[in-house]
């Protein structure tokens, strides 16, 4: 089954101690993103990856981090997580070509950070 | 910055009836869309798209429209079922860059 797999699925934490969510897509899609998704401010793009190697910043990137040294996985790492990244994250991925195609999204990771 | 935005943050309707759930979008360079519904605890789910060379699609039982004059995209859901309760979200992209720019979305409550 194509999909999205993101883990844990939930997850509480104290400040300041470093954690990886991990993403991994079965599709062999170029591209993948990590969303937050916050109650009145919808979801927003933390960094996106065009393909092994190439990453950048999306909306909000301060405090988080990625990686993607293999095609199929993007973990989303924070390395000293505050209360503010309390959160519901959505990893995501698409097929460069065709141009036109939807994203496809994981279950979601709902993080507390105490 | 460009975003878009929806234009009812709830919708409330009858079983059988039809939903319309509409959205602005403001970059003009945008040139495909998508709806995505959301049911709770879950990852959005892929509805249907449009290209911006296009004015109408049609799925099974959902139309999106595209009014690129107003900047202006509808999702409508032909005899809206309980199962249809979800947020829906109307989310865009513009030029060739892959980022999609989501709107808050839209709850909708079908009553049985």
């Amino acid at each position: 089954e194509a999909q999205v797999t993101q883990n844990p699925r939930y997850l509480i934490t104290v400040t300041g101690k470093k954690l990886t969510v991990t993403c991994s897509q079965n599709m062999n899609h170029e591209y993948m993103s990590w969303y937050r998704q916050d109650p009145g401010l919808g979801l927003r793009q933390i960094y996106y990856s065009m393909n092994v190697e190439v990453t950048d910043k999306g909306d909000v990137p301060e405090g988080y981090k990625v990686s993607r040294k293999e095609k199929r996985n993007f973990p989303l790492i924070l390395e000293s997580p505050s209360p503010n990244q309390t959160s519901l994250y959505f990893c995501a991925s698409t097929p460069l070509l065709p141009l036109a195609r939807e994203q496809y999204f994981g279950p979601g990771t709902r993080l507390t950070v105490l | 910055g460009e975003s878009v935005g929806l234009h009812l943050p709830t919708l409330s309707v009858q079983e059988g009836d039809n939903s319309i759930i509409n959205c602005a979008y403001s970059n003009s360079a945008s040139d495909y869309f998508i709806w995505y519904k959301q049911e709770s605890g879950k990852g959005p789910q892929f509805i249907i798209d449009i290209r911006s060379n296009m004015d109408k699609r049609q799925g099974q039982r959902v139309t999106v429209l595209l009014n690129k004059t107003v900047k202006h995209l509808s999702l409508q859901i032909a005899a809206t079922q309980p199962g249809d309760s979800a947020v829906y979200f109307c989310a865009d992209r513009g030029g060739s860059n892959y980022k999609l720019t989501f709107g808050k979305g839209t709850l909708l409550t079908v009553n049985p």
